[in-house]
This record gives C-alpha cells, sequence and structure tokens, in this order.
C-alpha cells in the first residue's frame, strides 16, 4: 500500500527566507507527483504537476524535483512571502483500475514579516 | 469558468439523518473522486467515477453511496449519518490521462452530531 509522508507537519520561517518541504513516498510506482495548496477553509490549489519520467518542475519561484528511485520529492521555495503561507500537500498518482491520488497530511507553513 | 462547484458549502445534520452532497465540473472531465479530510489524516479516497455511469469504492467507502447519471455531476449520499462522518468533503476532477492535473472543488464541511 502507497503511503506519503510530509515532514515537518508546520515550519515556521521569516519572510524572504528560502525554504524545502520535504514529500517522501513508499512506493515507486507512480505515474506523477502534484504539489498543492491549501488555504484555510479552501480547497486544494495544484502547484506544480512533475510526471514519472522527469526530475523537476519550476513556476515562478517554486521548483519541484521528484526522485523517484529513492521515493522522494521537494519543494523549493524562494524568497518566501507572507503570501505563501498554507498548507502544502504532496500526492503521488497511482493506478488501480483508475488514476488515484495518495496525499500525505501535509506541512503547514508561516511566513512571518 | 466555475471549475468544480460543491454544494452545500456547510451542513449540521442529527445522527440518522440522510444527505447528499452535489459536484459539479463544467471541465468535461471523465474522471471525478470524493475525498474527505480529517486533522492527522489527510485526504483519503471515500469513491471515485471513471465515466458516466460508472462508480468504484476507493480507501474509506463504508456508509456512503454514489452516482454519477450525468458526466457533469457526482453525487455523495450518507443514507444513515454518524458522527465519525463529520469531516470536510472535497470533490476533485480529472480529464483522465495518467499526466493530468487535478482540479478541487472548495469543500462541504459536515457536521454530524
Amino acid at each position: 500500500k502507497q503511503e506519503v509522508t510530509q515532514i515537518p507537519a508546520a515550519l515556521s520561517v521569516p519572510e524572504g527566507e528560502n525554504l524545502v518541504l520535504n514529500c517522501s513516498f513508499t512506493d515507486s510506482a507512480i505515474y506523477n507527483l502534484q504539489w498543492f495548496r491549501q488555504d484555510p477553509g479552501k480547497g486544494l490549489t495544484s502547484l506544480l504537476l512533475i510526471q514519472s519520467s522527469q526530475r523537476e518542475q519550476t513556476s515562478g519561484r517554486l521548483n519541484a524535483s521528484l526522485d523517484k528511485s529513492s521515493g522522494r520529492s521537494t519543494l523549493y521555495i524562494a524568497a518566501s512571502q507572507p503570501g505563501d503561507s498554507a498548507t502544502y500537500l504532496c500526492a503521488v498518482s497511482i493506478i488501480q483500475g483508475a488514476q488515484k491520488l495518495v496525499f500525505g497530511q501535509g506541512t503547514r507553513l508561516t511566513i512571518n514579516p | 469558468n466555475a471549475g468544480v462547484t460543491q454544494t452545500p458549502k456547510f451542513r449540521v445534520l442529527k445522527t440518522g439523518q440522510s444527505m447528499t452532497l452535489l459536484c459539479a465540473q463544467d471541465m468535461n472531465h471523465e474522471y471525478m473522486y470524493w475525498y474527505r479530510q480529517d486533522p492527522g489524516m489527510g485526504l483519503r479516497l471515500i469513491h471515485y467515477s471513471v465515466g458516466e455511469g460508472t462508480t468504484a469504492k476507493g480507501e474509506v467507502p463504508d456508509g456512503y453511496n454514489v452516482s454519477r447519471l450525468k458526466k457533469q455531476n457526482f453525487l455523495l449520499g450518507l443514507e444513515s449519518a454518524a458522527p465519525s462522518q463529520t469531516s470536510v468533503y472535497f470533490c476533485a476532477s480529472i480529464q483522465g490521462s495518467s499526466t493530468g492535473e487535478l482540479f478541487f472543488g472548495e469543500g462541504s464541511r459536515l457536521t454530524v452530531l
């Protein structure tokens, strides 16, 4: 059974710092990995999608990497801003009759002005 | 463009009552999913559908039923609500490709007393 773990559960950093969020998964047989952002009381917004054949994806100040063999992904946020405060979730896509995502429990990020 | 819309957004039920959550998407997506999100548990898949007229069980299907009579709608029903079903429910959809991005609704917060 695929399990996804995110460490740390919570992170607080001062504005302007670069930071890394971690995601690990137990089964390397995945189709893709997605990073999502969730604001309090809101749904999930997809940030980056990395296909299993890719090593990384970039969008603005965000960079996500994927190492399937070691079962790890990182989300790098450059020059953090208070508006980046949110919960970040990673999810891996598995195929068991249909594409399904298995989620980590998320990292709650707080950027202090 | 509405994307994925969930109704209602909030509901309070008494134990034993029934209700239906509606998810509607306007992106002509094939696959639709119902997840529940609980503190410390992350998002867990309840049921999903790979197309109109099809449904399948996810990780935590007990106590729920679903229907996909129209491609754009995916209904989640609770026949006899229990306090353990107090949660935030999220609907999501994807075109169907293993390379696709998942789109989420904003969630429905259900409290069962």
